[in-house]
């Protein structure tokens, strides 16, 4: 079964500057999705970016990075250069293809705030 | 594309009353997925579709919750009778088939059962 963990408490960082967000997950599938997304005070989840299993390049959009580590099934979230509209949850979360099926499961997420 | 639409944004209702939570996902997408959210809980998949058949109710938390897809343009998710502890945040979200696909989320139902 799947199963994503995030296990940091709430997270403060500097405006201005860059922070990680730990992700680690577990599979026994070969080919799979990892996602970040965002979620505001307002509620709505935003998507961040998106990592692939088989992705030999870390993906970038932006000031967002993903550090991905295959054999230690991790795929920490970088934001770099923090501003003060960052400060949100975070929620990682994996897909993969289960037969013909394909369901996106979440982590706990974690609280980011970035201090002024 | 106007995205995930969902309806009601807030639903206030009494314990044991009837709640429908509509949803209308983005023209295409092949799955359609209803998510609950808590502080104690966290996001929890309830039950997903694809080509409209529910495909996993395994989070589906009793018999008092059901949901149903009656065309690719339409969902909805039941409760009845409703009860205090299933006051929550409901999310619809949809995609195209794969695990490369990101979700796309509408903008929540929030839900109190008093």
């Amino acid at each position: 079964a799947q199963k994503i963990t995030q296990t940091q408490p709430g997270m403060f960082v500097q405006e201005k500057e860059a922070v990680t967000l730990d992700c680690t997950y577990d599979t026994s599938d070969q080919s799979y999705g990892l996602f970040w997304y965002k979620q505001p005070s307002s509620g709505e989840m935003i998507f961040l970016i998106y990592q692939g299993s088989y992705d030999e390049q870390n993906a970038t959009e932006g000031r967002y990075s993903l550090n991905f580590q295959k054999a230690r099934k991790s795929a920490n979230l970088v934001i770099s250069a923090s501003q003060l509209g960052d400060s949100a949850m975070y929620f990682c979360a994996m897909r993969d293809l289960t037969g013909a099926n394909s369901k996106l499961t979440f982590g706990k997420g974690i609280t980011l705030s970035v201090r002024p | 594309d106007a995205g995930v639409i969902q309806s009601p944004r807030h639903e206030v209702t009494e314990m044991g009353q009837e709640v429908t939570l509509r949803c209308k996902p983005i023209s295409g997408h092949d799955y359609l997925f209803w998510y609950r959210q808590t502080m104690m809980r966290g996001l929890e998949l309830l039950i997903y579709f694809n080509n409209n058949v529910p495909i996993d109710d395994s989070g589906m938390p009793e018999d008092r919750f059901s949901a149903k897809m009656p065309n690719a343009s339409f969902s909805t998710l039941k409760i009845q009778p409703s009860e205090p502890r299933d006051s929550a945040v409901y999310f619809c979200a949809s995609s195209s088939r794969g695990f490369t696909e990101k979700l796309f989320f509408g903008s929540g139902t929030q839900l109190s059962v008093l």
